[in-house]
């Protein structure tokens, strides 16, 4: 069954702190991976994406990785600030098709 | 460009009335999606469409959920009759899919704002 299953499902820290956040998945075959940022009364926005050559790539302060061999990606974010309060959604995209899968979310505080 | 515009932003309404909620896409993309976030479920794909052709709406509940895309920049999703369990925010999003070569999907979504849905 493909599935996306992130961790934590919610965390605080502390504003300046470093925070990593994890997704694994089953979804095969993979085509690509992809992270989303979503604020509170907003819609997601995409924050990086992941395809199955890439072990990493970063936007700004967010850091993803890849691990297509364990299956395995992670959204780091680096000096956290208020505004990166919000949920984070790692969304797999399955090959041949246009079949997306969610993940559950990791909801993010920061706190000053 | 103005993204992704949804209508109404929330809504109200009793059981067993007829609900619409409208999207227009992004101009220039050929992809337009709804979908449903619940706490419990998160984000669930309901139906969605490739150059105003409905391609996948097995995802839609039941019957009494309908959507249309008439033309390029305009989409409808119905709810008839509502029940309190069809509370929800309700997304759309629209893609620009360049089928037939590796990179097709490798377009993001953009989402609106949602219309958050209570049903009494």
């Amino acid at each position: 069954k493909n599935q996306v299953e992130q961790s934590p499902q919610s965390l605080i820290i502390l504003e300046g702190k470093n925070c990593t956040l994890q997704c694994n998945y089953t979804v095969s075959p993979f085509s690509n991976l992809r992270w989303y940022k979503q604020d509170t009364g907003r819609g997601p926005v995409s924050l990086t994406i992941m395809t199955f050559s890439e072990n990493t790539k970063s936007n700004g302060r967010y850091t993803a990785t890849l691990d297509a061999d364990t299956k395995q990606s992670s959204l780091h974010i680096t000096a956290s600030q208020l505004s990166d309060s919000a949920s984070y959604i790692c969304v797999v995209r399955k090959a041949a098709g246009n079949k997306l899968t969610f993940g559950g979310g990791t909801r993010v505080l920061v706190k000053p | 460009d103005a993204g992704v515009i949804q209508s109404p932003r929330h809504e109200v309404t009793e059981m067993g009335q007829e609900v619409t909620l409208r999207c227009k896409p992004i101009s220039g993309h050929n992809s337009l999606f709804w979908y449903r976030q619940t706490m419990m479920r998160g984000l669930e794909l309901l139906i969605y469409f490739n150059n105003n052709v409905p391609i996948d709406d097995s995802g839609m509940p039941e019957d009494r959920f309908s959507a249309k895309m008439p033309n390029a920049s305009f989409s409808t999703l119905k709810i008839q009759p509502s029940e309190p369990r069809d509370s929800a925010v309700y997304f759309c999003a629209s893609s620009f899919l360049r089928t037939g070569t590796p990179s097709s999907y490798n377009s993001p979504l953009h989402f609106g704002n949602g219309t958050r849905l209570t049903v009494t």
